[in-house]
C-alpha cells in the first residue's frame, strides 16, 4: 500500500472550513483514497473516499489532485465535535492483504470556539 | 440501527486467565476484523474473516485466536493473556459486494492484564 503523510496536527475556527491535506506520490493507479477519522479512542469513523474523481457526502469533500499524488479532506463548516484525529489510508480493494486499513499518524484536528 | 457492538467495553484481568471479548454486527457483513490500538503503534491488525468459517492471521496474531461460526459474531479470544495484550481493541466489519468499501468499527474494548 501507498504511504502517506499528513500534517501532525491543524487547528480551526468553529465554522470555518478545514482543510486537511494528505500527500501520497507513491499511490497506483489500483488503490483507492480514504479517510477516515477518530474521536477520542471511540472507534474510527468513515468518512469518504474517491479514486480519481472528487467527492462530496453530506460529512466533507475530498479533492484529489490530477496526479492523484495528493488530496484534501475539507470539512465545510467545522465544529467542535469535528475535534478528532484524522486518517487518510490509501490502499486497493478489501480482497488485497486481508481488507486491513493502515492508519497513520493522522492530523490531530482541534475545533476551537 | 446499523452497528457493530462489542462486550465488555472494560476488562481488568490477570496474567493467564482466559478471556474472551464479543463482537457482534447487525448489518449481514461477510467480512469482519479485530485490530488492537497501542501508543505510537497505530491500529494494527490481529485477525479477519471473510466469510462464515473463514479466517485468516493480520499482521499481529500472536497470543490470539478467533471463531466465525455465525456470519453476525466474531469473538476475539486470548488463552492465557499476558500485559503486553493491554490495549485497545476494535471489531470492523464490512461488505465484499462491491470493489470499495467502508468499514464500520465497534466502541472498542479498553483491556488491562496485570
Amino acid at each position: 500500500d501507498a504511504k502517506t503523510t499528513q500534517p501532525p496536527s491543524m487547528d480551526c475556527a468553529e465554522g470555518r472550513a478545514a482543510n486537511l491535506p494528505c500527500n501520497h506520490s507513491t499511490i497506483s493507479g489500483n488503490e483507492y483514497v480514504y479517510w477516515y477519522r477518530q474521536i477520542h479512542s471511540q472507534g474510527p469513523q468513515y468518512i469518504i473516499h474517491g479514486l480519481k474523481n472528487n467527492e462530496t457526502n453530506e460529512m466533507a469533500s475530498l479533492i484529489i489532485t490530477e496526479d492523484r499524488k495528493s488530496s484534501t479532506l475539507i470539512l465545510p463548516h467545522a465544529t467542535l465535535r469535528d475535534t478528532a484525529v484524522y486518517y487518510c489510508i490509501v490502499r486497493p480493494s478489501i480482497y488485497n492483504q486481508g481488507g486491513k486499513l493502515i492508519f497513520g499518524q493522522g492530523t490531530e484536528l482541534s475545533v476551537k470556539p | 440501527e446499523a452497528q457493530v457492538t462489542q462486550n465488555p467495553r472494560y476488562l481488568i484481568t490477570v496474567t493467564g486467565k482466559k478471556l474472551t471479548v464479543t463482537c457482534s454486527q447487525n448489518m449481514n457483513h461477510e467480512y469482519m476484523s479485530w485490530y488492537r490500538q497501542d501508543p505510537g503503534l497505530g491500529l494494527r491488525q490481529i485477525y479477519y474473516s471473510m466469510n462464515v468459517e473463514v479466517t485468516d492471521k493480520g499482521d499481529v496474531p500472536e497470543g490470539y485466536k478467533v471463531s466465525r461460526k455465525e456470519k453476525r459474531n466474531f469473538p476475539l479470544i486470548l488463552e492465557s493473556p499476558s500485559p503486553n495484550q493491554t490495549s485497545l481493541y476494535f471489531c470492523a466489519s464490512s461488505s465484499v459486494g462491491r470493489l470499495y468499501n467502508e468499514q464500520f468499527f465497534g466502541p472498542g474494548t479498553r483491556l488491562t492484564v496485570l
